[in-house]
């Protein structure tokens, strides 16, 4: 297994601009965890699905981001429109609810916007 | 919801020494502990973890300890190394409101040579 994909790994974009970040979760994984990690901040969780259903959004800084997950093994962060503050790594897990069970990173989105 | 708090922020060691790194927890319904370990520009990455069940754990030069009673839990490194300078994250996980981890702010270790 490749283990969880994301793309791109990293974008540059000028403010107001839509950006959209994608996460392909581990196979047989149902739980899908989208964090934003900056030096002053730390890991946040932003949001986080349990079998394609948003379950607590309440990380999500403002109307301006949204995550879907159109199907079981794939997600989207998107933000529009974009500010520099937003500048940080986006990275995504993927764990399996089943039981306990280890949460898996993606290698992460580094976002510059200028 | 779950407060996990992770102290301290920042630690420094001599190579060989030992590091301990520790963190409390809020809800006694958390059941599972893991520690991951993130180099500089690369994701997280479990090191070791522990379920309530299990008060110590051990990986070569890595243990883990769980108190249930005081909700805390610490990770402790033995003989260090350059290569285990790292930011160290802790995080609590209770599959019974969800399955979300909460997780520490972290602590950047840094192993002296």
């Amino acid at each position: 297994d490749a283990g969880v994909i994301q793309s791109p790994r990293h974008e540059v974009t000028e403010m107001g601009q839509e950006v959209t970040l994608r996460c392909k979760l581990i196979s047989g994984h149902n739980s899908l965890f989208w964090y934003r990690q900056t030096m002053m901040r730390g890991l946040e969780l932003l949001i986080y699905f349990n079998n394609n259903v948003p379950i607590d959004d309440s990380g999500m800084p403002e109307d301006r981001f949204s995550a879907k997950m159109p199907n079981a093994s794939f997600s989207t962060l998107k933000i529009q429109p974009s500010e520099p503050r937003d500048s940080a790594v986006y990275f995504c897990a993927s764990s399996f609810s089943g039981g306990v069970s280890e949460q898996f990173f993606g290698p992460g989105t580094r976002l510059t916007v200028l | 919801g779950e407060n996990v708090e992770q102290h301290p922020s920042t630690l420094s060691v001599q190579e060989g020494d030992s590091a301990v790194i520790k963190c409390t927890y809020s809800d006694s319904a958390s059941n599972y502990f893991p520690w991951y370990k993130q180099e500089l520009g690369k994701r997280p990455q479990l090191i070791i973890d522990i379920r309530s069940n299990v008060g110590e754990k051990k990986d070569q030069r890595i243990a883990v300890t769980l108190n249930k009673t005081a909700k805390h839990f610490s990770l402790h490194i033995t003989e260090t190394q350059p290569e285990d300078s790292a930011v160290y994250f802790c995080a609590a996980f209770q599959g019974n409101t969800g399955n979300q981890f909460y997780f520490g702010t972290g602590t950047s270790l840094t192993v002296i040579p």
